[in-house]
């Protein structure tokens, strides 16, 4: 496609329950980030892919939080037991290895209740 | 570690006036990128300029210019005759530079209405 998709663009889970959510980065694009967006809040960094580097991990907030990317292409965010806490909008982006923009998906916005 | 910082949670203007949207950084690196994106209610993250830290021009994108004082570690966004269409969220974001992209760290951002 075009450009970064996510689905589902919309989540609702009941709490504890556990949830993935997918990230289909630009084709040729090395770097993938997921981030958190809360309310009205700015972007928490999440996890951040760049090729066949070990992932920066250092914005997961709890072990409940893991991602994966395979082939070097989709991600997968997953979130285990489900806290009402996590109720946000995940937004992935991807980027190319030379030019540092990223381009972002429209988000997942999750909803625990 | 990088921090953005976005002291101005919301600001209003008038449709064809100019405003000056404030973000500061701090980071001891010397190479690196600065950016601003656009959210729109719809969601979508935009991005609406960028300037790289080596470059002693500031940026310019139509309407929309930096000021870019690295000294001072300061990239302001200038947005001159205001559209409605330029009502969202304002995001200040920083990049280091390492032989490649790096993360990026964002700024908590900046509501911009624009009023008829």
């Amino acid at each position: 496609g075009a450009g970064v998709s996510q689905s589902p663009s919309n989540k609702v889970t009941e709490k504890g329950k556990d949830v993935e959510l997918r990230c289909d980065p630009i084709s040729g694009h090395t770097a993938l980030y997921w981030y958190r967006q809360s309310l009205g809040q700015g972007l928490e960094f999440l996890i951040y892919f760049q090729g066949n580097s070990a992932p920066d991990k250092s914005g997961l907030p709890s072990d409940r939080f893991s991602a994966e990317r395979t082939g070097g292409s989709v991600s997968t965010l997953t979130i285990q037991r489900t806290q009402q806490e996590d109720s946000a909008v995940y937004l992935c982006a991807s980027s190319p290895a030379v030019n540092t923009e990223a381009f972002f998906g429209q988000g997942t916005r999750l909803t625990v209740v | 570690a990088q921090t953005v910082t976005q002291s101005q949670p919301e600001m209003s203007v008038q449709e064809a006036e100019t405003v000056t949207l404030s973000c500061t950084y701090d980071t001891s690196e010397n190479n690196y990128y600065l950016f601003w994106y656009k959210q729109p209610p719809s969601r979508q993250m935009i991005l609406v300029i960028r300037q790289e830290a080596y470059k002693q021009q500031n940026a310019t994108e139509n309407r929309f210019s930096v000021n870019f004082q690295k000294a001072a570690k300061s990239f302001s966004l200038k947005i001159s005759d205001s559209q409605l269409g330029d009502t969202a969220m304002y995001f200040c974001a920083f990049m280091k530079f390492k032989g490649g992209s790096e993360k990026l760290v964002f700024g908590k951002g900046m509501k911009l209405t624009v009023n008829p």
